[in-house]
């Protein structure tokens, strides 16, 4: 079954350039869609097929999908970043990454 | 604007069946452009997707939940259903549904490929005796 693999925890200063990576085998070729989730809410959809932003997500979220890594970034990092981000495909049948802990310092 | 709750249970027995209802609001329950779907969150552990279900009947299921989960549509209540039997301590979660896009074709048909959007708040089941 396909994997796709993302770091446990990534730890950025406020105001900076955070970073979140997506693993898998020719993931490129795949519609990957990034998800926010912070405590006792529901996961929300911050970027999806690969590059696409909802209107109510700030311009600040930004992603691309090349190769075998599929990229999340979020730019000028705010407190209300902190949450935990997963990526989704498909490929067969729906596949969660398992999920990056954002820690804004 | 499309809204979503689930309800059901906050208890089941373990070998016993669990069962979730979602309750769509401001949108088609019968539509060509999407899935629903459920997705469920064990304490301290990430997202996993349970299945989907289209309009029309057809469903796409996680192979490692499939012999025990079932996805069904009521339109007349506007209800999606979720059916999981022979449940045990690991099926104790947080329980999601949630619109699912349908992008392109596969297996004969539209294909769950999108995004899921939105998500209703979830429902907190433990599977306890």
């Amino acid at each position: 079954s396909y994997e796709v693999t993302q770091p446990l925890s990534v730890s950025v200063a406020l105001g900076q350039t955070a970073t979140i990576t997506c693993g898998g085998y020719n993931i490129g070729s795949q519609n990957v869609h990034w998800y926010q989730h912070k405590p006792g809410q529901a996961p929300v959809v911050v970027i999806y097929r690969d590059t696409n932003r909802p209107s109510e997500i700030p311009e600040r979220f930004s992603a691309s999908n090349l190769g075998n890594t599929a990229t999340l970034t979020i730019s000028r990092v705010q407190l209300e970043d902190e949450a935990d981000y997963y990526c989704q495909v498909w490929e067969t049948s729906v596949v969660f990454g398992g999920g990056t802990k954002l820690t804004v310092l | 604007q499309l809204q979503l709750q689930e309800s059901g249970p906050g208890l089941v027995k373990p070998s016993e069946t669990l069962s979730l209802t979602c309750s769509v609001s401001g949108a088609s329950i019968r539509s060509s452009d999407y899935f629903w779907g459920w997705i469920r969150q064990p304490p301290g552990k990430g997202l996993e997707w349970i299945g989907s279900l289209y309009y029309d009947g057809r469903s796409h299921y996680n192979p490692s939940l499939k012999s025990r989960v079932t996805i069904s549509i009521d339109p007349s209540k506007k209800e999606i259903s979720l059916k999981v039997t022979s449940t045990i301590a690991a099926d104790t979660a947080i329980y999601y549904c949630a619109r699912h896009w349908a992008v392109g074709y596969c297996s004969g048909g539209s294909c769950p490929r999108g995004r899921f959007d939105p998500w209703g708040p979830g429902t907190l089941v433990a599977v306890s005796s």
